[in-house]
Protein backbone atom coordinates (compact mmCIF):
# COMPACT_ATOMS: atom_id res chain seq x y z
CA UNK A 1 0.00 0.00 0.00
CA UNK A 2 0.70 3.56 -0.83
CA UNK A 3 1.91 5.16 2.38
CA UNK A 4 2.04 9.00 2.73
CA UNK A 5 3.39 10.25 6.44
CA UNK A 6 3.40 13.25 7.81
CA UNK A 7 6.10 14.41 10.54
CA UNK A 8 3.38 15.86 12.80
CA UNK A 9 -0.23 14.73 14.22
CA UNK A 10 -0.55 18.39 16.40
CA UNK A 11 1.30 21.21 16.62
CA UNK A 12 1.19 24.12 18.07
CA UNK A 13 2.91 27.52 17.52
CA UNK A 14 3.70 30.58 18.56
CA UNK A 15 3.01 33.75 16.39
CA UNK A 16 5.56 34.86 14.28
CA UNK A 17 7.43 31.90 14.51
CA UNK A 18 8.82 29.98 11.07
CA UNK A 19 6.87 26.40 11.03
CA UNK A 20 7.91 23.31 8.89
CA UNK A 21 5.57 20.52 7.67
CA UNK A 22 7.34 17.58 6.46
CA UNK A 23 5.96 14.66 4.23
CA UNK A 24 6.65 11.66 2.45
CA UNK A 25 6.10 8.88 0.29
CA UNK A 26 7.29 5.84 -0.67
CA UNK A 27 5.79 5.05 -3.80
CA UNK A 28 7.92 7.31 -6.05
CA UNK A 29 5.14 9.45 -7.25
CA UNK A 30 5.96 12.26 -8.85
CA UNK A 31 3.19 14.55 -8.25
CA UNK A 32 2.96 16.23 -4.14
CA UNK A 33 0.51 18.67 -2.74
CA UNK A 34 -0.38 20.74 0.51
CA UNK A 35 -4.16 21.60 0.90
CA UNK A 36 -5.41 23.35 4.25
CA UNK A 37 -9.09 22.16 5.44
CA UNK A 38 -10.94 24.62 6.82
CA UNK A 39 -15.13 23.96 7.92
CA UNK A 40 -17.40 24.88 4.75
CA UNK A 41 -14.08 25.67 2.66
CA UNK A 42 -12.95 22.08 1.94
CA UNK A 43 -9.72 21.38 0.74
CA UNK A 44 -7.73 24.32 -0.54
CA UNK A 45 -4.63 24.05 -2.49
CA UNK A 46 -1.79 25.80 -1.08
CA UNK A 47 1.11 24.63 -3.22
CA UNK A 48 1.74 21.85 -5.57
CA UNK A 49 5.14 19.98 -6.93
CA UNK A 50 4.97 17.75 -10.32
CA UNK A 51 9.14 16.90 -10.05
CA UNK A 52 12.02 17.53 -7.78
CA UNK A 53 12.62 21.42 -7.55
CA UNK A 54 9.88 22.03 -9.23
CA UNK A 55 6.37 24.05 -7.85
CA UNK A 56 3.61 26.00 -8.11
CA UNK A 57 1.40 27.96 -6.48
CA UNK A 58 -2.28 26.64 -5.51
CA UNK A 59 -5.31 28.85 -4.73
CA UNK A 60 -4.00 29.87 -1.85
CA UNK A 61 0.15 30.62 -1.32
CA UNK A 62 0.27 33.55 0.93
CA UNK A 63 2.08 33.55 4.01
CA UNK A 64 3.38 29.89 2.75
CA UNK A 65 6.25 28.33 0.59
CA UNK A 66 7.43 24.55 -0.26
CA UNK A 67 10.81 22.98 -0.77
CA UNK A 68 11.11 19.51 -2.65
CA UNK A 69 14.53 18.86 -2.87
CA UNK A 70 13.84 15.13 -3.06
CA UNK A 71 11.55 12.84 -5.00
CA UNK A 72 9.85 11.09 -1.53
CA UNK A 73 9.88 14.69 0.39
CA UNK A 74 7.45 18.09 0.34
CA UNK A 75 7.97 20.43 2.80
CA UNK A 76 5.37 23.44 4.09
CA UNK A 77 7.12 26.18 5.26
CA UNK A 78 5.01 28.68 7.46
CA UNK A 79 7.23 31.86 6.99
CA UNK A 80 5.87 33.84 10.18
CA UNK A 81 2.66 31.90 11.36
CA UNK A 82 -0.02 33.93 12.13
CA UNK A 83 -3.53 32.73 14.11
CA UNK A 84 -5.35 32.67 10.44
CA UNK A 85 -2.85 29.57 9.39
CA UNK A 86 -4.78 27.35 12.48
CA UNK A 87 -5.95 24.98 10.49
CA UNK A 88 -5.51 20.89 9.79
CA UNK A 89 -2.82 20.32 7.00
CA UNK A 90 -3.17 17.60 4.40
CA UNK A 91 -0.52 15.95 2.30
CA UNK A 92 -1.14 14.59 -0.85
CA UNK A 93 1.00 12.49 -3.68
CA UNK A 94 0.28 11.11 -6.75
CA UNK A 95 1.34 9.20 -9.96
CA UNK A 96 2.02 11.90 -12.80
CA UNK A 97 0.05 10.77 -16.27
CA UNK A 98 -2.47 8.19 -16.35
CA UNK A 99 -2.83 6.85 -13.14
CA UNK A 100 -3.39 9.91 -11.02
CA UNK A 101 -5.00 8.76 -7.71
CA UNK A 102 -3.89 10.97 -5.17
CA UNK A 103 -2.95 9.43 -1.36
CA UNK A 104 -3.79 11.34 1.74
CA UNK A 105 -1.76 11.66 4.54
CA UNK A 106 -3.06 11.25 7.72
CA UNK A 107 -3.13 15.25 8.22
CA UNK A 108 -1.22 17.64 10.75
CA UNK A 109 -3.22 19.89 13.22
CA UNK A 110 -1.59 23.28 13.53
CA UNK A 111 -2.60 25.76 15.98
CA UNK A 112 -1.17 28.84 16.09
CA UNK A 113 -1.48 30.86 19.66
CA UNK B 1 -10.30 30.91 -12.97
CA UNK B 2 -10.02 27.24 -12.01
CA UNK B 3 -12.74 26.32 -9.64
CA UNK B 4 -14.77 23.34 -9.15
CA UNK B 5 -18.42 24.28 -7.33
CA UNK B 6 -20.16 21.60 -5.37
CA UNK B 7 -23.76 21.15 -4.02
CA UNK B 8 -25.46 20.56 -1.51
CA UNK B 9 -23.28 20.94 1.65
CA UNK B 10 -25.61 18.88 3.39
CA UNK B 11 -27.44 16.43 2.61
CA UNK B 12 -29.78 13.66 4.69
CA UNK B 13 -31.18 10.74 3.45
CA UNK B 14 -33.04 7.96 4.84
CA UNK B 15 -31.51 4.39 4.80
CA UNK B 16 -31.61 2.50 2.14
CA UNK B 17 -33.21 5.77 -0.08
CA UNK B 18 -30.18 7.11 -2.62
CA UNK B 19 -28.54 10.72 -2.58
CA UNK B 20 -26.84 12.28 -5.14
CA UNK B 21 -24.22 14.85 -4.95
CA UNK B 22 -23.63 17.64 -7.94
CA UNK B 23 -20.29 19.25 -9.39
CA UNK B 24 -19.14 21.61 -11.65
CA UNK B 25 -16.10 23.09 -12.92
CA UNK B 26 -14.86 25.13 -14.90
CA UNK B 27 -12.17 24.45 -17.03
CA UNK B 28 -13.39 22.23 -20.29
CA UNK B 29 -9.81 20.65 -20.65
CA UNK B 30 -10.06 18.85 -17.47
CA UNK B 31 -10.36 14.90 -18.02
CA UNK B 32 -10.04 13.93 -14.81
CA UNK B 33 -12.78 13.69 -12.12
CA UNK B 34 -12.21 11.95 -8.55
CA UNK B 35 -14.75 11.35 -5.66
CA UNK B 36 -13.01 10.92 -2.20
CA UNK B 37 -14.85 10.42 0.77
CA UNK B 38 -13.81 11.25 4.52
CA UNK B 39 -14.95 9.37 7.57
CA UNK B 40 -14.96 11.68 10.58
CA UNK B 41 -11.17 11.93 11.99
CA UNK B 42 -10.02 10.26 8.41
CA UNK B 43 -7.69 11.18 5.63
CA UNK B 44 -9.54 11.32 2.61
CA UNK B 45 -9.63 8.48 0.32
CA UNK B 46 -10.51 7.60 -3.12
CA UNK B 47 -13.75 5.77 -3.61
CA UNK B 48 -14.55 6.25 -7.58
CA UNK B 49 -13.23 8.69 -10.51
CA UNK B 50 -13.98 8.75 -14.49
CA UNK B 51 -12.14 10.07 -17.39
CA UNK B 52 -13.53 12.37 -19.50
CA UNK B 53 -14.09 9.67 -22.18
CA UNK B 54 -16.59 8.07 -20.60
CA UNK B 55 -20.36 9.19 -19.71
CA UNK B 56 -20.38 6.89 -16.67
CA UNK B 57 -18.87 4.25 -14.23
CA UNK B 58 -20.45 1.82 -11.76
CA UNK B 59 -18.82 0.26 -8.35
CA UNK B 60 -21.27 -1.62 -6.68
CA UNK B 61 -23.58 1.12 -4.66
CA UNK B 62 -21.63 3.86 -6.31
CA UNK B 63 -21.59 5.55 -9.30
CA UNK B 64 -20.25 8.66 -11.15
CA UNK B 65 -21.82 10.68 -13.92
CA UNK B 66 -20.30 13.15 -16.31
CA UNK B 67 -21.51 15.30 -18.90
CA UNK B 68 -18.68 17.05 -20.51
CA UNK B 69 -20.88 19.39 -22.38
CA UNK B 70 -22.56 20.99 -19.62
CA UNK B 71 -19.08 20.49 -17.44
CA UNK B 72 -20.70 18.90 -14.59
CA UNK B 73 -20.70 15.81 -12.70
CA UNK B 74 -22.82 13.50 -10.11
CA UNK B 75 -22.04 10.97 -7.67
CA UNK B 76 -25.06 8.47 -6.88
CA UNK B 77 -25.00 6.51 -3.93
CA UNK B 78 -28.07 3.81 -4.36
CA UNK B 79 -29.57 1.45 -1.09
CA UNK B 80 -27.31 4.14 1.45
CA UNK B 81 -26.82 2.49 4.97
CA UNK B 82 -24.75 4.15 7.93
CA UNK B 83 -21.45 3.47 6.66
CA UNK B 84 -22.34 6.19 3.87
CA UNK B 85 -22.07 8.91 6.43
CA UNK B 86 -19.35 10.91 5.82
CA UNK B 87 -17.50 13.96 3.86
CA UNK B 88 -17.76 13.88 0.01
CA UNK B 89 -15.62 15.69 -2.01
CA UNK B 90 -15.96 15.92 -5.90
CA UNK B 91 -11.87 17.18 -7.79
CA UNK B 92 -10.80 17.85 -10.69
CA UNK B 93 -7.28 17.95 -12.57
CA UNK B 94 -6.66 21.75 -13.97
CA UNK B 95 -3.71 22.18 -16.55
CA UNK B 96 -1.14 19.03 -15.88
CA UNK B 97 -1.26 17.84 -12.24
CA UNK B 98 -3.76 20.74 -10.40
CA UNK B 99 -5.54 18.65 -8.33
CA UNK B 100 -8.33 21.04 -7.15
CA UNK B 101 -11.47 19.58 -4.81
CA UNK B 102 -14.81 21.17 -4.16
CA UNK B 103 -16.47 22.27 -0.91
CA UNK B 104 -17.65 18.83 -0.02
CA UNK B 105 -20.85 17.25 1.33
CA UNK B 106 -21.80 16.07 4.64
CA UNK B 107 -23.96 12.70 3.88
CA UNK B 108 -25.82 11.76 7.13
CA UNK B 109 -27.84 8.19 6.21
CA UNK B 110 -31.08 8.49 8.98
CA UNK B 111 -31.75 4.83 10.40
Amino acid sequence: DVKVTQSSRYLVKRTGEKVFLECVQDMDHENMFWYRQDPGLGLRLIYFSYDVKMKEKGDIPEGYSVSREKKERFSLILESASTNQTSMYLCASSLGGVGRRAFFGQGTRLTVV
Amino acid sequence: GENVEQHPSTLSVQEGDSAVIKCTYSDSASNYFPWYKQELGKRPQLIIDIRSNVGEKKDQRIAVTLNKTAKHFSLHITETQPEDSAVYFCAAIFGNEKLTFGTGTRLTIIP
